[in-house]
């Protein structure tokens, strides 16, 4: 089925440990997010990249990374990871073809924590 | 910068009853607004959306109207169901369509009893 794919589904870290969360989509998107979802927060925006080659930040994008390998992959990379980096984090990717809106489609989530 | 408010949870109501949960914004211009539901451990599914004022998106028995004059876009369903129970997210993005993401409520747990 077309969509978002996320992997791992659950990862647990140590603090100070690395990792990457993979992402991909097969709807020839442009554009792909990254957010995490914390209780009562809601979700919050930490990377976006508007198209191919081109990345920047969104609201909370301290601790990590990202990298726009391909038009169908954006991963998000923890480089030291810290246990206020404990949460779900969800990966989407936004049509940009007419008409308004443009949709978003969201990946069933990795949940992450660090101990 | 754009923001979204919507109602505190956990809403619990009796099966059959009527939903509201509101939802108000601050943005320029005229942003598109958004539904989202997310059920137990899973993504985020789009429920409804609108573009412009006046305009009203449905789906599934909600509905929720764009009004530009009280910036709110309330879901509504006439009679829920046990499972309608999820979390419901209120959003929009940025008015012209940019790509910098969806700005997102906080989220608002309902709870359908039989």
């Amino acid at each position: 089925n077309a969509g978002v794919t996320q992997t791992p589904k659950f990862q647990v870290l140590k603090t100070g440990q690395s990792m990457t969360l993979q992402c991909a989509q097969d709807m020839n998107h442009n554009s792909m997010y990254w957010y995490r979802q914390d209780p009562g927060m809601g979700l919050r925006l930490i990377y976006y990249s508007a198209s191919e080659g081109t990345t920047d930040k969104g609201e909370v994008p301290n601790g990590y990374n990202v990298s726009r390998l391909n038009k169908r992959e954006f991963s998000l990379r923890l480089e030291s990871a810290a246990p206020s980096q404990t949460s779900v984090y969800f990966c989407a990717s936004r049509s940009s073809g007419p008409p308004l809106p443009y949709g978003y489609t969201f990946g069933s989530g990795t949940r992450l924590t660090v101990v | 910068g754009d923001s979204v408010t919507q109602m505190e949870g956990p809403v619990t109501l009796s099966e059959e009853a009527f939903l509201t949960i509101n939802c108000t914004y601050t943005a320029t211009g005229y942003p598109s607004l958004f539904w989202y539901v997310q059920y137990p451990g899973e993504g985020l599914q789009l429920l409804l959306k609108a573009t412009k004022a006046d305009d009203k998106g449905s789906n599934k028995g909600f509905e929720a109207t764009y009004r530009k004059e009280t910036t709110s876009f309330h879901l509504e369903k006439g009679s829920v169901q046990v499972s309608d129970s999820a979390v419901y997210f209120c959003a929009l993005s940025r008015a012209g369509g940019g790509a910098d993401g969806l700005t997102f409520g906080k989220g608002t747990h309902l709870i359908i009893q039989p």
